[in-house]
């Protein structure tokens, strides 16, 4: 079946860091690959997405990048702040489906 | 406009009562999907509607859980009785044709 593996957590970094957080993923064919963050308080939000093999996604100074060979979309930002501070969701969705499946998702702790 | 809206956002019963948690959708989504993570773990699929149909509710843990979505518009699922195994956050979202989802901000229910 499908799944997503994301590393444990919580990531703690101090401002201006740089980020890295993994996400490996089992599917069949070509899915879509998503992150998706989650502020305090709030629902999840789609952060950035890749639909086929070495796509790039990037919002708000977050990249990912769809690597088949490897199975992975490990999301990475140059230089964190305190704002981004948030659990991180990584996600597919199988071709042809629109039901995406999660990750545990990984918990990013910023200090000033 | 309106984003995904729960309610209740917390709740708070005991083993063998009934709870009933609502979503409503984005005006205009025919697409609303139901899940559901428990501490620490993935977020897990319930079940996914298409206007007043399921769609997919393949993901519905036992026959406790209920999910109605009469005339498409809102959402309810009724957990009857609530069990300790049943506390976690439940997620509601909304999409227009299942490429970006819209989440609500979560239920919290906690079982004693």
């Amino acid at each position: 079946g499908n799944s997503v593996t994301q590393m444990e957590g919580p990531v703690t970094l101090s401002e201006e860091a740089f980020l890295t957080i993994n996400c490996t993923y089992t599917a069949t064919g070509y899915p879509s690959l998503f992150w998706y963050v989650q502020y305090p308080g709030e629902g999840l939000q789609l952060l950035l997405k890749a639909t086929k093999a070495d796509d790039k996604g990037s919002n708000k100074g977050f990249e990912a990048t769809y690597r088949k060979e490897t199975t992975s979309f490990h999301l990475e930002k140059g230089s964190v702040q305190v704002s981004d501070s948030a659990v991180y969701f990584c996600a597919l969705r199988p071709l042809g489906s629109y039901i995406p499946t999660f990750g545990r998702g990984t918990s990013l702790i910023v200090h000033p | 406009e309106a984003g995904v809206t729960q309610f209740p956002s917390h709740s708070v019963i005991e083993k063998g009562q009934t709870v009933t948690l609502r979503c409503d959708p984005i005006s205009g989504h025919d697409n609303l999907y139901w899940y559901r993570r428990v501490m620490g773990k993935e977020i897990k699929f319930l079940l996914h509607f298409v206007k007043e149909s399921k769609q997919d509710e393949s993901g519905m843990p036992n026959n406790r859980f209920l999910a109605e979505r009469t005339g498409g518009t809102y959402s309810t699922l009724k957990v009857q009785p609530a069990e300790l195994e049943d506390s976690g956050v439940y997620f509601c979202a909304s999409s227009q044709e299942g490429e970006k989802l819209f989440f609500g901000s979560g239920t919290q229910l906690s079982v004693l």
